[in-house]
């Protein structure tokens, strides 16, 4: 069973647009990270948030990206103005009490 | 040099083989080593997750860690055309804390595997 979920599973949108994506914990978590993943290439970290703070954030989180936790339940990956090589897959991944990283299924990101 | 290499494959075998996948690092301080499984356009799925040098075993897979020589390997027994995925390493520090907070994974590339019926 997952332990997180994310939406929109694929999401399309014109050079310069905002988009929002969305992860969903189905269990109580404590950390949530977002990656990214162009196709072909690595699994990159973006950034690390605990408790409405980001923890840590990599060179690529630059200031078109910003986590926010809106609800107390969904965490979310806001891009501000996308620029084509922001098509990737984006994945949200959780830990608990565990230190593991559970991610989540993603949302391919294109952008055209 | 890259922080964790991995070599891409593709890697083939027939069904029953035994199949080694390995990652080399330079990071001295990893500490936490995951292998992950992942299927074409969706995420990681954590298969095994060890701690520092050692051994460990979960059915038909086997993870190797080898701090001194900075070498990680897992080990699939007796694989299926269903094991047919690419294979991630990845690799973290310290714990941030003892919330369950863990430091970034970095990930090698990722080997596709293919086991044939």
């Amino acid at each position: 069973e997952p332990e997180v979920t994310q939406t929109p599973s694929h999401q399309v949108t014109q050079m310069g647009q905002e988009v929002i994506l969305r992860c969903v914990p189905i269990s109580n978590h404590l950390y949530f990270y977002w990656y990214r993943q162009i196709l072909g290439q690595k699994v990159e970290f973006l950034v690390s948030f605990y408790n409405n703070e980001i923890s840590e954030k990599s060179e690529i989180f630059d200031d078109q990206f910003s986590v926010e936790r809106p609800d107390g339940s969904n965490f979310t990956l806001k891009i501000r103005s996308t620029k084509l090589e922001d098509s990737a897959m984006y994945f949200c991944a959780v830990t608990g009490y565990s230190y593991e990283q559970y991610f989540g299924p993603g949302t391919r990101l294109t952008v055209t | 040099q890259k922080e964790v290499e991995q070599d891409p494959g593709p890697l083939s075998v027939p069904e029953g083989a035994i199949v080694s996948l390995n990652c080399t690092y330079s990071n001295s301080a990893f500490q936490y080593f995951m292998w992950y499984r992942q299927y074409s356009r969706k995420g990681p799925e954590l298969l095994m997750y060890t701690y520092s040098s050692g051994n460990k075993e979960d059915g038909r897979f086997t993870a190797q860690v080898d701090k001194s020589s900075k070498y990680i390997s897992l080990f699939i027994r007796d694989s299926q055309p269903s094991d047919s995925a690419t294979y991630l390493c990845a690799m973290s520090g310290d714990l941030i804390d003892s919330q369950g907070g863990s430091e970034k994974l970095v990930f090698g590339k990722g080997t596709k595997l293919t086991v044939n019926p």
